[in-house]
C-alpha cells in the first residue's frame, strides 16, 4: 500500500512567520494534488502539480513536486490567520486504475 | 454552480442502529465518491461510481456499508449496524470525468457520532 507522510501533523505559529510542509513517501505518483480543508467543511483543492521538479505558485502559497515525483512541499510566506486550516496532500497512483491517496494531514493554526 | 450537497450535516446514533447520508453532487458530474474521514486523519475512499456502475468499492467494509446510486445522480451510503470506530465525518465528492485527473468537488460532509 502506497503512504503519503506528511509532516509536521500541527504546526502553531504567529502571524507573518513563513512555514513549510512536506509530503513524502516511497513511491513514485503520477501527479500530486494540494487541499485545504477548514472545519464543518469538505477539502477544497489548492493545486495539482505534475511534473518532476515542478513549482506553482498562488500567492503567498509555493508548491513543488519532488524531482523523483516522490514528495512534495507546501511553503507558506507570511502567514495570516485566514491561512489556518488543515492540509492535505494528495498523491494520485499511476495506471488507468490508479487511486487518490490522502496523506493524514497538517493543521495549521496562525495566531494574530 | 451549485456544489455538492450532503445531508445530514450531523447525526448521533447507538451502536448496532442503521444510519443512512445522501449526496447530490454538482449537475454533470459522472463520477461520485464517498469518502470516511477518522479525526486526525486524512479522507478514506470508500466507494467510487461511473454514473450508476461501481468503479472501486475495494475498501467499503461490506458487512455492514453499502452503496447506491441508481439513477446516476444522487447518491446513499447506509450503514448497518454502526459501530464505535465509525464515528467519522463522511464526504461526498464529485468529478466531471472518470479519472482523478479531474478535480475532485466535496461537500461539506456529514459528521456521525456512534455512542
Amino acid at each position: 500500500t502506497q503512504l503519503l507522510e506528511q509532516s509536521p501533523q500541527f504546526l502553531s505559529i504567529q502571524e507573518g512567520e513563513n512555514l513549510t510542509v512536506y509530503c513524502n513517501s516511497s513511491s513514485v505518483f503520477s501527479s500530486l494534488q494540494w487541499y485545504r480543508q477548514e472545519p464543518g467543511e469538505g477539502p477544497v483543492l489548492l493545486v495539482t502539480v505534475v511534473t518532476g521538479g515542478e513549482v506553482k505558485k498562488l500567492k503567498r502559497l509555493t508548491f513543488q513536486f519532488g524531482d523523483a515525483r516522490k514528495d512534495s512541499s507546501l511553503h507558506i510566506t507570511a502567514a495570516q490567520p485566514g491561512d489556518t486550516g488543515l492540509y492535505l496532500c494528495a498523491g494520485l497512483q499511476s495506471g488507468n486504475t490508479g487511486k487518490l491517496i490522502f496523506g493524514q494531514g497538517t493543521t495549521l493554526q496562525v495566531k494574530p | 454552480e451549485a456544489g455538492v450537497a450532503q445531508s445530514p450535516r450531523y447525526k448521533i446514533i447507538e451502536k448496532r442502529q442503521s444510519v443512512a447520508f445522501w449526496c447530490n453532487p454538482i449537475s454533470g458530474h459522472a463520477t461520485l465518491y464517498w469518502y470516511q474521514q477518522i479525526l486526525g486523519q486524512g479522507p478514506k475512499l470508500l466507494i467510487q461510481f461511473q454514473n450508476n456502475g461501481v468503479v472501486d468499492d475495494s475498501q467499503l467494509p461490506k458487512d455492514r456499508f453499502s452503496a447506491e446510486r441508481l439513477k446516476g445522480v444522487d447518491s446513499t451510503l447506509k450503514i448497518q449496524p454502526a459501530k464505535l470506530e465509525d464515528s467519522a465525518v463522511y464526504l461526498c465528492a464529485s468529478s466531471q470525468k472518470g479519472s482523478y485527473n479531474s478535480p475532485l468537488h466535496f461537500g461539506n460532509g456529514t459528521r456521525l457520532t456512534v455512542t
